[in-house]
């Protein structure tokens, strides 16, 4: 099984900071890689699909990029909506879905 | 506008079965390259996906609970129903349901359901 890892699991930062969060897979998988934003008591909701393409409605700060077994998410000027759990996740080995463990962005 | 919500028990004991229903709008799965997942959140944890099922009946499950896990469509009414047997309070967890698109092999869940939290407890 392909596992998913993150990091930092905290950072805090301030609005207007650029933040990066990184996953990375424990095997090539492409660009097999999704990113989801999850605030609290609520579903996810998609970010970034196929590593880097920005999904209908989302804010053009988000970015994601990386192919093989490094990602990177970048926010690039934090706002106060943005202050969230964040997951990638693996689509490579289908029918096997694995998300990493998140990454929480809260405020400084 | 494509909408999905969960529903079934809040309390189920241990031992028991398991079963949740989603209920969808806005996209029908009768149609070719349509998926619904299911994915679960334990408390404080993070995501782990459970099952799909496709437009053509195909049905997929996590490997490590494949034993315990059902996934069936009702096209007609909407809906993709999920059953977990032998129940266990480490399946304490909210449970989502998800549209899962697809292409070119790439797979993904958008949008999900708000969720359902279940407790299992005696």
């Amino acid at each position: 099984d392909i596992q998913m890892t993150q990091s930092p699991s905290s950072l805090s930062a301030s609005v207007g900071d650029r933040v990066t969060i990184t996953c990375r897979a424990s095997q090539t998988i492409s660009s097999y890689l999704n990113w989801y934003q999850q605030k609290p008591g609520k579903a996810p909701k998609l970010l970034i699909y196929a590593a880097s393409s920005l999904q209908s409605g989302v804010p053009s700060r988000f970015s994601g990029s990386g192919s093989g077994t490094d990602f990177t998410l970048t926010i690039s000027s934090l706002q106060p909506e943005d202050f969230a759990t964040y997951y990638c996740q693996q689509s490579y080995s289908p029918p096997l879905f694995t998300f990493g463990p998140g990454t929480n962005v809260d405020i400084k | 506008q494509v909408t999905l919500k969960e529903s079934g028990p809040a309390l189920v004991k241990p031992t028991q079965t398991l079963t949740l229903t989603c209920t969808f709008s806005g996209f029908s799965l009768s149609t070719s390259g349509m998926r619904v997942s299911w994915i679960r959140q334990p408390p404080g944890k993070a995501l782990e996906w459970l099952a799909h099922i496709d437009w053509d009946d195909d049905k997929f499950y996590n490997t490590s609970l494949k034993t315990r896990l059902t996934i069936s469509k009702d096209t007609s009414k909407n809906q993709v129903v999920l059953t977990m047997t032998n129940m266990d309070p480490v399946d304490t967890a909210t449970y989502y349901c998800a549209r899962h698109k697809t292409a070119a092999d790439l797979n993904w869940f958008d949008p999900w359901g708000q969720g359902t939290l279940v407790t299992v407890s005696s």
